[in-house]
């Protein structure tokens, strides 16, 4: 069975661009989710979707970041414009079922974001 | 609100001795607990998580956990540590009302030969 796909695995750009990441789940995988993770921290959730609507994004900084899950399977995350403090790993995960708090989550490799 | 606590930055163990990463939980209700390795420039690779049921709960690469309620620490173990087990841990916990993960800062655990 594939695993959750990242892409890029790293990029590199100035404060005040923008970029974006894309996610592609484990197929059948009803509920995704993009977290952030600063160097020595533990990842913290940006944002939830199950299917194609948004369940939690209440930690997700809505003045530069924006998220979409078009046809509930692929998903972007888009920062714009990019501050240094974005500098992080962003992770997605997915999850079998659509509600189910005793799923587990399953990561992607994440995308190393450095911003100059 | 739900937490956890892993006391240790780092913990080192040489290989073919017991380890031990701790991890205390904060939530109310009942919780939810998973355990989560991480190798560099990798992703989290799940390791076992705790629901219900049987407080010691077995999962990947030989590694197991303890559920104790009354101390809500969730320890993770091994009898028997390799050096191919050093990597970033991270203990995490979700309660019963919602849905987003906490994870706690990750213990670095390096085992030597």
């Amino acid at each position: 069975e594939a695993g959750v796909a990242q892409s890029p695995r790293y990029k590199i750009i100035e404060k005040r661009q923008s970029v974006a990441f894309w996610c592609n789940p484990i197929s059948g995988h009803a509920t995704l989710y993009w977290y952030q993770q600063i160097l020595g921290q533990g990842p913290k959730l940006l944002i939830q979707f199950q299917n194609n609507g948004v369940v939690d994004d209440s930690q997700l900084p809505k003045d530069r970041f924006s998220a979409e899950r078009l046809k509930g399977v692929d998903s972007t995350l888009k920062i714009q414009p990019a501050k240094l403090e974005d500098s992080a790993v962003y992770l997605c995960a997915s999850s079998l079922a659509a509600g189910a708090r005793t799923d587990t989550q399953y990561f992607g490799p994440g995308t190393r974001l450095t911003v100059l | 609100a739900q937490s956890v606590a892993q006391p240790e930055d780092q913990v080192n163990v040489a290989e073919g001795n017991p380890l031990t990463v701790k991890c205390t939980y904060s939530v109310s209700g009942n919780p939810y607990l998973f355990w989560y390795v991480q190798y560099p420039n990798r992703g989290l690779q799940f390791l076992l998580k705790y629901i219900t049921g049987d407080n010691l709960v077995k999962g990947s690469y030989g590694f197991e956990a303890e559920f104790n309620k009354s101390q809500t620490s969730f320890h993770l173990k091994k009898p028997s540590a390799l050096v191919s087990d050093s990597a970033l841990y991270f203990c995490a916990v979700r309660d019963g009302s919602g849905y987003a993960l906490n994870f706690g800062k990750g213990t670095s655990l390096l085992v030597t030969p």
